[in-house]
């Protein structure tokens, strides 16, 4: 079973664009993680944000987290065509220490 | 280049078989956790190896199997394959138990 789900499961914008996807999730969580894969090959790691922190930044990503309502976005700002691929979050239960829960995706198509 | 390298990349058995995926984790990572994808899913927690030993296992029943060796190199084993079992199975290291997980570009593995 899947801990987390992303909404929407498909996005398509135009280059500049901003993209944002939504994640929610279950369970008390140590983390949150978002990743991307481009078609079918492995998994990159984007960002960690930890329990304690509401906000967080890395170059043209910004992830926010609002454990009271066990959510989290991920915005990637002046999208790219490079940016087409799926993202996924992860959770890091308190209950399950370093086995992460993936949700089921948000598809990002940027088209030039 | 996360420094994980899968093998084989692709292959093909028949229902009942058995198959051997292996994984190098990238050099001072003492932890791999192996997920499985099926098509269009997001990843679902195998089991994780810290150090050799077993840290974890997510639902997954007793025929997936698998080993640590002291270099913490992984295999992933699964016997009397079925049809389900039909998904990417992708490995990650990681330095420590929690956190980034740095994964490979996965095994495809198709079971007829």
């Amino acid at each position: 079973s899947q801990q987390g789900e992303e909404d929407p499961q498909a996005l398509s914008i135009q280059e500049g664009e901003n993209a944002t996807m939504n994640c929610s999730y279950k369970t008390s969580i140590n983390n949150l993680q978002w990743y991307r894969q481009n078609s079918g090959r492995g998994l990159v790691h984007l960002i960690l944000i930890r329990s304690n922190e509401r906000e967080k930044h890395s170059g043209r990503l910004r992830v926010t987290l609002d454990t009271s309502k066990k959510s989290s976005s991920l915005l990637i700002t002046a999208s790219r065509a490079a940016d087409t691929a799926s993202y996924f979050c992860a959770t890091d239960g308190t209950d399950s220490w370093g086995k992460l829960q993936f949700g089921a995706g948000t598809q990002v198509v940027v088209t030039p | 280049e996360t420094g994980v390298t899968q093998s084989p990349t692709h292959l093909i058995k028949t229902r009942g078989q058995q198959v051997t995926l292996r994984c190098s984790s990238q050099s001072g990572h003492n932890t791999v956790s192996w997920y499985q994808q099926a098509l269009g899913q997001g990843p679902q927690f195998i089991f994780q190896y810290y150090r050799e030993e077993e840290n974890g296992r997510g639902n997954f029943p007793p025929r997936f199997s698998g080993l640590q060796f002291p270099n913490y190199s992984s295999e992933l084993n699964v016997n009397a394959l079925e049809l389900d079992d039909s998904a990417l199975y992708l490995c990650a290291s990681s330095p420590r138990v929690t956190g980034e997980l740095f994964f490979g570009e996965g095994s495809r593995l198709t079971v007829l």
